[in-house]
């Protein structure tokens, strides 16, 4: 069946430094969404990326979604103590039958 | 989300006990989720409705049960709690599989 590796597991960082996260499936996805989770928060939606080799910004944070639409990355550009939290992928499959969500990157940021 | 509301944020109860999560969106989406996250684990779904009187299941749907029978609500049943359910649960609602999904706050069930 489809798996979804997310790596790292956990990343500590020092304020202002960049951040990557990597999200890779075993199987071709129709999409990909990603979401942040603050300590004792709740997921919320960040972006969603649809076309192979697609890349797309927001302020600090670049989303890429692979050429093979088998794997995407969020980076972070000079972090700040507000990005804390879990970063999570959600792959979805193609023909859009069946979202699955890596296992997150846990954040922290030392001020 | 103000648009979707979980209850009760916490809940602690006893093995073998009959517990009920509750879930409301205002936002009118179609679809709606129920995933328990666990430590290490991320979010696993449990249940998912596509519509009212429409459910399947989801990556862990044994010891759980749910219905909806009105398109806002969508509660999830533990008709014997166990120890191993134990998670913090989050309900999502979104307009479609492959859209994205808006969060409720989460309930934390302890079962002792």
């Amino acid at each position: 069946g489809q798996q979804v590796m997310q790596i790292p597991q956990y990343q500590h960082v020092q304020e202002g430094e960049d951040f990557t996260t990597y999200c890779n499936s075993s199987t071709t996805l129709s999409n990909i969404q990603w979401y942040k989770q603050r300590p004792g928060g709740h997921p919320v939606f960040l972006i969603q990326l649809v076309k192979s080799g697609e890349v797309k910004k927001q302020k600090r944070l670049t989303f890429q979604f692979g050429e093979a639409k088998k794997n995407s990355s969020l980076h972070i550009t000079a972090t700040q103590t507000t990005d804390v939290g879990t970063y999570f992928c959600a792959a979805i499959n193609t023909g859009g039958f069946k979202t699955i969500f890596g296992a997150g990157t846990r954040l922290f940021v030392k001020a | 989300d103000a648009g979707i509301t979980q209850s009760p944020r916490y809940k602690i109860t006893e093995t073998g006990r009959q517990v009920t999560l509750m879930c409301h969106q205002t936002w009118s989406h179609s679809y709606m989720f129920w995933y328990r996250q666990d430590l290490g684990h991320g979010l696993r779904l449990i249940y998912y409705s596509a519509a009212a009187d429409i459910t399947d299941k989801g990556e862990v749907p044994d010891g759980y049960v749910v219905s909806r029978s009105k398109t806002e609500n969508f509660p999830l049943t533990l008709e014997s709690a166990t120890r191993s359910q134990t998670s913090v649960y989050f309900c999502a609602s979104g307009t479609g599989l492959a859209q994205p999904q808006h969060f409720g706050d989460g309930t934390r069930l302890s079962i002792l």
